[in-house]
């Protein structure tokens, strides 16, 4: 069956220092992968797209990889701040379906 | 502009009660969809709509209906509500499909007693 795995362990940094986030999967051939950022009590907002022929995205201090071949994909934010503090959600699309990871919260300590 | 707006924000239902929770969009989106979301799982497509008198099955439909008579509401029914359908509810659309970003409400919080 489908799988999304995002790193199971919560994530504590020193502000100023890169988070890397981890998004594997299994059983999916996805032709675009998301992620978005979710605060406690609100809906996800999304953060960046990366289609399957693109190896790397950025978008201001944030950094995304898709290799199709490890079928992972990594998130990066680079010189955290506490404002960073939120959960993570990876998402792989096909077929007009949008399937989920369980996300990673991340804690930036100041 | 609203959004993406859900009505309500809280809700607690008896086993049984059937009821309806609102999605509307204002920005001429054709795609819509329902996901919940359950501590330590990832949220789950329940139903989506790839426009108006379109819908289809995503990967828990079972105990919720949907319809979608025009192009800004998408409503989800939960037919005899079940305490397994306890969970937090988020209606996300976007403009065509999921090759590109999707926007969410702030969701509904459902307790089914």
């Amino acid at each position: 069956s489908q799988k999304i795995e995002q790193n199971s362990e919560a994530l504590n940094i020193q502000e100023g220092k890169t988070a890397t986030l981890t998004c594997n999967y299994t059983n999916y051939s996805p032709a675009y992968l998301q992620w978005y950022r979710q605060d406690p009590g609100r809906g996800p907002v999304f953060l960046l797209l990366i289609r399957e022929n693109e190896k790397e995205k950025r978008k201001e201090r944030l950094k995304v990889t898709f290799d199709t071949t490890l079928k992972q994909s990594l998130f990066h934010i680079t010189a955290s701040q506490p404002a960073d503090s939120a959960t993570y959600l990876c998402a792989l699309g096909g077929d007009y379906k949008l399937s989920f990871g369980a996300g990673t919260t991340v804690t930036v300590r100041a | 502009n609203a959004g993406v707006t859900q009505t309500p924000k809280f809700q607690v239902l008896k086993t049984g009660q059937s009821m309806t929770l609102q999605c509307a969009q204002d920005m001429n989106h054709e795609y819509m969809s329902w996901y919940r979301q359950d501590p330590g799982m990832g949220l789950r497509l329940i139903h989506y709509s790839v426009g108006a008198g379109i819908t289809d099955q995503g990967e828990v439909p079972n105990g919720y209906n949907v319809s979608r008579s025009t192009t800004e509401d998408f409503p989800l029914r939960l037919l005899s509500a079940a305490p397994s359908q306890t969970s937090v509810y988020f209606c996300a659309s976007s403009y065509r499909g999921v090759d590109e970003k999707l926007f969410f409400g702030s969701g509904t919080q459902l307790s089914v007693l």
